[in-house]
């Protein structure tokens, strides 16, 4: 009965690789975050979408593309891969595009060699 | 844009103790969340406090929305406790649910 689940948890590959972590969500929100977890623990927003549309998109590289087929899901889809691209990767779902709680999943731990 | 000041940035404790973690925030807000991250790198939504004071068993927070910061207490600690705790804001006029975080107190229970 997990509420936000992210898959994989763990993902090693290769510079230059595609990759794709993919975000569920079963608490009936209607807006969804990815969040960056750096290796010094500073967690920053990426993107959020609300009802299937597009409502943050910070300054992220266009390597980097979020794609939301409804409102329990939001993937995460990243083109050649880049050293600086390790990181912990969170998806977090609220009610409503306000200020609301948000829930995080467990992240997706993403290491390039 | 805002900025999001935790303190202290390390805490240790014996078992038992009590503490107080402090968020100070540059500007008003929308919103202000506590969330734990613990060992296992889970991010638990503690507490969503704009202003006022909450508690939830041996946790309680204040925030003073007027002077801009907010309080985490933690009462007769235990080991399950330890972990980063981070401050979180949503800018007033900024992005909604645009959450900014702060860096985090570390906080370690010992035995």
């Amino acid at each position: 009965d997990t509420a936000v689940s992210q898959t994989p948890k763990y993902l090693v590959t290769q510079m230059g690789n595609d990759k794709s972590i993919k975000c569920e969500q079963n608490l009936g929100h209607d807006t969804m975050y990815w969040y960056k977890q750096d290796s010094k623990k500073f967690l920053k927003i990426m993107f959020s979408y609300n009802n299937k549309e597009l409502i943050i998109n910070e300054t992220v590289p266009n390597r980097f593309s979020p794609k939301s087929p409804d409102k329990a899901h939001l993937n995460l889809h990243i083109n050649s891969l880049e050293l600086g691209d390790s990181a912990v990767y969170f998806c977090a779902s609220s009610q409503g595009s306000g200020s609301q709680p948000q829930h995080f999943g467990d992240g997706t731990r993403l290491s390039i060699l | 844009g805002i900025q999001v000041e935790q303190s202290p940035p390390d805490l240790i404790l014996q078992e038992g103790a009590n503490s107080t973690l402090r968020c100070n925030f540059s500007d008003s807000v929308n919103n202000l969340q506590w969330f734990h991250q613990n060992p296992w790198g889970q991010l638990i939504n503690l507490f969503y406090i704009p202003s006022g004071t909450k508690q939830n068993g041996r946790l309680s927070a204040t925030t003073v929305a007027t002077e801009r910061y907010s309080l985490l207490y933690i009462s007769s600690s235990q080991t399950t406790d330890s972990g980063v705790y981070f401050c979180a804001v949503e800018e007033y006029g900024g992005s909604q649910g645009n959450l900014i975080f702060g860096k985090g107190t570390k906080l370690s229970v010992k035995p």
